[in-house]
């Protein structure tokens, strides 16, 4: 189990850059979220999907900001144009079973964005 | 609406002293709590977590929590704390039936002097 890959690990971008995160989901993982960490606001959710299928997308924080799932193991995090206040860690997890409710998230190790 | 409350940013003890980090939640309806670490450059990796039952649960590194219904609490412990244990401490909840959203804590940062 490869767990929870996300690339790149670090994104360093000028201000109105589009800037693309990608993660790749633990195989037979049905769920998958979007976090975003800063120091200011902890961790938030932006976004989660179910089978590819986008659930509540409520915490994207503007229109800047879209996410995809095309298919089972892969999905992205697209910022257009990016900001320097979009500077943080975004995290990507994935799970199995949420429905049970007690079924744990399975995190990636993040990428530090650093908007210019 | 549910939330989790980490009252400490910091806690500080000396390695072989026990550990204890503090989480207290709301939620309406039952709740359903996780903890979680994070070391430097790392994402968040799952420790415990309390679903029902025996309101002491054990966890991965020696780790355990209690859970406290009349305390709305949920503290993380360890008996004889690790200086590997230092690391960014997250508690977490979930309430069914009437989120699917997990919310976290803001974190608490544990340091563990040789």
């Amino acid at each position: 189990d490869a767990g929870v890959i996300q690339s790149p690990r670090h994104e360093v971008t000028e201000m109105g850059q589009e800037v693309t995160l990608r993660c790749k989901p633990i195989s037979g993982h049905d769920y998958l979220f979007w976090y975003r960490q800063t120091m200011m606001r902890g961790l938030e959710l932006l976004i989660y999907f179910n089978n590819n299928v986008p659930i509540d997308d409520s915490g994207m924080p503007e229109d800047r900001f879209s996410a995809k799932m095309p298919n089972a193991s892969f999905s992205t995090l697209k910022i257009q144009p990016s900001e320097p206040r979009d500077s943080a860690v975004y995290f990507c997890a994935s799970s199995n079973r949420w429905t049970d409710y007690n079924s744990p998230l399975h995190f990636g190790n993040g990428t530090r964005l650093t908007v210019t | 609406a549910q939330s989790v409350a980490q009252p400490e940013d910091q806690v500080n003890v000396a390695e072989g002293n026990p550990l204890t980090v503090k989480c207290t939640y709301s939620v309406s309806g039952n709740p359903y709590l996780f903890w979680y670490v994070q070391y430097p450059n790392r994402g968040l990796q799952f420790l415990l977590k309390y679903i029902t039952g025996d309101n002491l649960v054990k966890g991965s590194y020696g780790f355990e929590a209690e859970f406290n219904k009349s305390q709305t609490s949920f503290h993380l412990k360890k008996p004889s704390a690790l200086v590997s244990d230092s690391a960014l401490y997250f508690c977490a909840v979930r309430a069914w039936p009437n989120d699917y959203k997990l919310s976290f804590g803001a974190g608490t940062t544990v340091t563990v002097r040789a």
